[in-house]
C-alpha cells in the first residue's frame, strides 16, 4: 500500500521565481492538506483540498495556491518566492468519513531552498 | 501566545528510561489529539491519536489527555536509541482528526545507549 508521495524531494529556486510541488495521497484517501515546516518549528497549515476545491485555508498569503485533480492528487504553487519561503513542505492525506476526517498521514516532504 | 505550546528540549535520557513529553493548549475547541514522530529530514509519522480526555496505550506508548487542564502527555517506556527523534503534538476540532491540524513546535528527544 503506497503511502503519501511527494515530488520533488529537494528544490532550489531564486527569489522571485515560481515553484510547483506535487503530492499523491495514500491509496483510498480523498483529502489533501499542505503544511509548511520551517527549520526547528512545527508544521503550519496552509490549506486543504477536497472534491477539487479549497475547503480551508491557514494564515498564508495569496502567493500560495493549490489544485486538486480528479484522481485526488494535488499541487501546491508558490509565486514570487521570498527567502522566508525556504522550508519543508509537507503533504498530508485523509479520508472523509461521515462528517469527519480520518487521521492525517504525511509524506516525506519537499525541501525548498530559496536563494 | 501560541495555541499549542511544547518544550523544544532537547530531552536526553539513557536507554531503557521512560520518556515523558507534554503539550499545553489554549483552544477549548480541540477534541482530537495526536502525537507524531519525525526523524531528521523526514515527514511526521503518526504514533497515536486520542479523542477527548483519558488514557490510551499502544505497546510502549501511552497517551494521556486532560481537557480540564488543557494538557496532553506522551510516555515512552523502555526507550531505545531508535526512539531518538522530534516528537510533535497536534490537535484538531471535533470529528476532524485530519482537519487543519495545529502543531506544537516539537520536542527533540535523544536516547543514549
Amino acid at each position: 500500500d503506497a503511502g503519501v508521495t511527494q515530488s520533488p524531494t529537494h528544490l532550489i529556486k531564486t527569489r522571485g521565481q515560481q515553484v510547483t510541488l506535487r503530492c499523491s495521497p495514500k491509496s483510498g484517501h480523498d483529502t489533501v492538506s499542505w503544511y509548511q515546516q520551517a527549520l526547528g518549528q512545527g508544521p503550519q497549515f496552509i490549506f486543504q483540498y477536497y472534491e477539487e476545491e479549497e475547503r480551508q485555508r491557514g494564515n498564508f498569503p495569496d502567493r500560495f495556491s493549490g489544485h486538486q485533480f480528479p484522481n485526488y492528487s494535488s499541487e501546491l504553487n508558490v509565486n514570487a518566492l521570498l527567502l522566508g519561503d525556504s522550508a519543508l513542505y509537507l503533504c498530508a492525506s485523509s479520508l472523509v468519513v461521515g462528517r469527519g476526517l480520518t487521521e492525517a498521514f504525511f509524506g516525506q516532504g519537499t525541501r525548498l531552498t530559496v536563494v | 501566545q501560541k495555541e499549542v505550546e511544547q518544550d523544544p528540549g532537547p530531552l536526553s535520557v539513557p536507554e531503557g528510561a521512560i520518556v515523558s513529553l507534554n503539550c499545553t493548549y489554549s483552544n477549548s475547541a480541540f477534541q482530537y489529539f495526536m502525537w507524531y514522530r519525525q526523524y531528521s529530514r523526514k515527514g511526521p509519522e503518526l504514533l497515536m491519536y486520542t479523542y477527548s480526555s483519558g488514557n490510551k496505550e499502544d505497546g510502549r506508548f501511552t497517551a494521556q489527555v486532560d481537557k480540564s487542564s488543557k494538557y496532553i502527555s506522551l510516555f515512552i517506556r523502555d526507550s531505545q536509541p531508535s526512539d531518538s527523534a522530534t516528537y510533535l503534538c497536534a490537535m484538531s476540532p471535533i470529528k476532524a482528526a485530519g482537519n487543519k491540524l495545529t502543531f506544537g513546535g516539537g520536542t527533540r528527544v535523544l536516547v543514549k545507549p
